[in-house]
C-alpha cells in the first residue's frame, strides 16, 4: 500500500534552514505529484509548493516563493522540502501528500507530519 | 492568495444534516472544478473526503456530498453522527497552478 514515511522533528534556531524528508513507497514514484502543506499549532492549512517527480518541475504559493525549494530523488523515490530564513512564525507541522490518480488537483495521500520548532 | 473563506464552526444534533460553505473568486473556486474536501481529526493527518467539487473516494460514506455554485463550494454532511466530529477544509486549484485551503470549519455534534 502507498506509505509516505516523513523525517523526524526538528528544532532550529530564527535564521535557519530546515530540510524535510518525504519517502514515497507502494507506488511508482513518478506517477505521482507531491505536495508539502504545513500547519501552525491550532491553526488551519497552508499550501506550500508542489513537484512534478517526472520532470522535477515546481510551483510555489507566492508566500513562500524566496524561501522555499521542493526537490527530489528519483533513486530512493524521496521528496524534499526546504525552507530558509526561519522565524517563530514557521513553527508547525509540515505534510507532504501525494495527489490521487496523477493528474494532480487533489492530496489523497499523507505524510505523518514533522513538527518543525523555530525558537532561540 | 488569500484563503478560501468557511465559518469557523457549524454544529448539529446526531441524525440531522449540516452544511459547510466556501467562498472564494473566480480565480479558484469559481473558475475550476477542483474543489476538494478533508477532514482532520485532532493530531492526525487530514484525510480526503471529496475531490472534483462532488466526487467521492473509494471508502468515504455517501452520507458526505459536495457541490458548487458559483464563488462558493459546499459540503453537506448528513445522518450527522458522533464520530463525524473534526475540523473540515476545503481546498481549490487555483490560477497559477497553485492551491488555496479554506480557513477550516470546526463540526461539532450536539
Amino acid at each position: 500500500q502507498v506509505q509516505l514515511v516523513q523525517s523526524g522533528a526538528e528544532v532550529k534556531k530564527p535564521g535557519a534552514s530546515v530540510k524535510v524528508s518525504c519517502k514515497a513507497s507502494g507506488q511508482t514514484f513518478s506517477t505521482y505529484f507531491m505536495y508539502w502543506v504545513r500547519q501552525a499549532p491550532g491553526q488551519g492549512l497552508e499550501w506550500m509548493g508542489m513537484i512534478n517527480p517526472r520532470s522535477g518541475a515546481t510551483t510555489y504559493a507566492q508566500k513562500f516563493q524566496d524561501r522555499v525549494s521542493v526537490t527530489r530523488d528519483t533513486s530512493t523515490s524521496t521528496v524534499y522540502m526546504e525552507l530558509s530564513s526561519l522565524r517563530s512564525e514557521d513553527t508547525a507541522v509540515y505534510y507532504c501528500a501525494r495527489d490521487r490518480d496523477g493528474s494532480g488537483f487533489e492530496f489523497d495521500y499523507w505524510g505523518q507530519g514533522t513538527l518543525v520548532t523555530v525558537s532561540s | 492568495q488569500s484563503a478560501l473563506t468557511q465559518p469557523a464552526s457549524v454544529s448539529g444534533s446526531p441524525g440531522q444534516s449540516i452544511t459547510i460553505s466556501c467562498t472564494g473568486t473566480s480565480s479558484d473556486v469559481g473558475g475550476y472544478y477542483y474543489v476538494s474536501w478533508y477532514q482532520q481529526v485532532a493530531g492526525k493527518a487530514p484525510k480526503l473526503i471529496i475531490y472534483d467539487v462532488s466526487k467521492r473516494p473509494s471508502g468515504i460514506s455517501n452520507r458526505f456530498s459536495g457541490s458548487k455554485s458559483g464563488n462558493t463550494a459546499s459540503l453537506t454532511i448528513s445522518g450527522l453522527q458522533a464520530g463525524d466530529e473534526a475540523h473540515y477544509y476545503c481546498c481549490s486549484y487555483a490560477s497559477g497552478s497553485t492551491w488555496v485551503f479554506g480557513g477550516g470549519t470546526e463540526v461539532t455534534v450536539l
